[in-house]
């Protein structure tokens, strides 16, 4: 199995907010990351937090972490139809380790 | 445009052939990765490098595979022989620093490949 987990489909309407939730094994990791795949393209990097950190904003998108509960989740304001894509969450200690992805289909 | 670049970002050839893939990656970046991702999966590590030197390889890195970095610049991933389970898109991600620093690792558009 996974050792980031993630569920795998979100449904919002367009301008609702999205919280995408990730839980990790790992408590030794330094940063966590969350990624964007568009079909047929690479992994686009979002944003990321160190493990010292409890929230990170960046425009529109909101991280929370939660170390004691090893528990992730990136928010997105006003969810537009372009922020329809699968949402990968991953952790770093020596390895990467991505999650299944999360597919967030945004509705007009 | 200056990011990591794959190519070819297709291949499409018949089991018991031998394809190369070739990544570019952030020219100022001295880590190299590659990852494998199949349908419904987040990728999984390969192999990586820094400059030139190969420093890891994971266990789904069988002895068909193998990758280079001759200059620490470019880099190539072999298959020989494929097999239907080789199917999947290949990426190629970099970063500078240290790995244990944990400096964000930038994605080219991958090459997929297709077994017949």
């Amino acid at each position: 199995g996974e050792d980031v987990e993630q569920s795998l489909f979100l449904s919002v309407r367009e301008g609702d907010s999205s919280v995408i939730n990730c839980t990790y094994t790992d408590s030794s990791s330094t940063y966590l990351y969350w990624y964007k795949q568009e079909p047929g393209a690479g992994l686009q990097l979002l944003t990321y937090i160190f493990s010292n950190m409890d929230m990170k904003q960046d425009q529109r998108l909101t991280v929370l972490l939660n170390k004691k509960d090893k528990h992730l989740s990136l928010r997105i304001a006003d969810t537009q139809t372009g922020d329809s894509a699968i949402y990968f969450c991953a952790e770093n200690n020596n390895d990467m380790r991505f999650g299944a992805g999360t597919r967030l289909t945004v509705k007009p | 445009d200056t990011g990591v670049s794959q190519d070819p970002r297709h291949k499409i050839t018949k089991r018991g052939q031998n394809v190369t893939f070739r990544c570019d990656p952030i020219s100022e970046h001295n880590r190299l990765y590659w990852y494998r991702q199949t349908l419904g999966q987040g990728p999984e590590f390969l192999t990586y490098f820094q400059n030139e030197a190969q420093l890891e390889k994971s266990r789904l890195l069988s002895d068909r595979f193998s990758a280079e970095r001759p200059k620490g610049s470019f880099s190539t991933l072999e298959i020989q022989r494929t097999e239907q389970g080789d199917s999947a898109m290949y990426l190629c991600a970099s970063s500078e620093g240290s790995r244990r620093q944990g400096q964000p690792q930038h994605f080219g558009d991958g090459t997929r490949l297709s077994i017949l």
